[in-house]
């Protein structure tokens, strides 16, 4: 199974330039999200999705759309990228029972915006 | 909104000694997760927690969920280098999906 399957891998932008994040898993899950992690913090949620249809804002949404038009892919969009939105981005999976399940992240997005 | 604070930031352990991380929530949860992260990876899932008062364990690691389910602990007993890394907690409220992380507690081991 190759599970959560984030693409590109590194990434360097330029201020202003736009540019999306992919994000597909294949366990068929129902709940996905975006996480940033910045240098020795902790993951904050940026936006998520219930199912196909549903986004929902997370903690630091702002500079950020997403769109989920299949159970398979929630991709990330930065409209104008900025210095502040130098991170490393998760994608994150999980079914949904009583409540969100176990989280399986992909490997990671490392984007540097200059 | 809903904030999940951990304690402490940094843990420098002596191998062979225990130490436990605390995690501490401003709301009520419905259940609490546990993940780890190696240096350089992404976060890899520990266990969850859903009932008040309840104790897992696995090998070395004891994990606990308050009674008020607004706080829980992680407790490694004869800390091993393969346990370097970042500890964090994640708490989801009753109402809704979104898993709020804590700051993480990183783990340096000295041999």
């Amino acid at each position: 199974n190759a599970g959560v399957t984030q693409t590109p891998k590194f990434q360097v932008l330029k201020t202003g330039q736009s540019m999306t994040l992919q994000c597909a898993q294949d366990m068929n899950h129902e709940y996905m999200s975006w996480y940033r992690q910045d240098p020795g913090m902790g993951l904050r949620l940026i936006h998520y999705s219930v199912g196909a249809g549903i986004t929902d804002q997370g903690e630091v949404p702002n500079g950020y759309n997403v769109s989920r038009s299949t159970t398979e892919d929630f991709p990330l969009r930065l409209l104008s990228a900025a210095p502040s939105q130098t991170s490393v981005y998760f994608c994150a999976s999980s079914y949904l029972g009583a409540g969100t399940g176990e989280l399986f992240f992909g490997e990671g997005s490392r984007l540097t915006v200059l | 909104g809903q904030q999940v604070m951990q304690i402490p930031q940094y843990q420098h352990v002596q191998e062979g000694e225990d130490f436990t991380t605390y995690c501490n929530s401003s709301t009520t949860l419905s259940n609490i997760q546990w993940y780890k992260q190696r240096p350089g990876g992404h976060p890899v899932f520990l266990i969850q927690l859903v009932k008040s008062g309840e104790v897992k364990k696995q090998k070395r690691l004891t994990f606990q969920f308050g009674e008020a389910k607004k706080n829980s602990s992680l407790h490694i007993t004869a800390t091993q280098t393969t346990d370097v890394g970042t500890y964090f907690c994640a708490g989801q409220k009753a109402a809704g999906n979104k898993l709020t992380f804590g700051g993480g507690t990183r783990v340096l081991v000295k041999p």
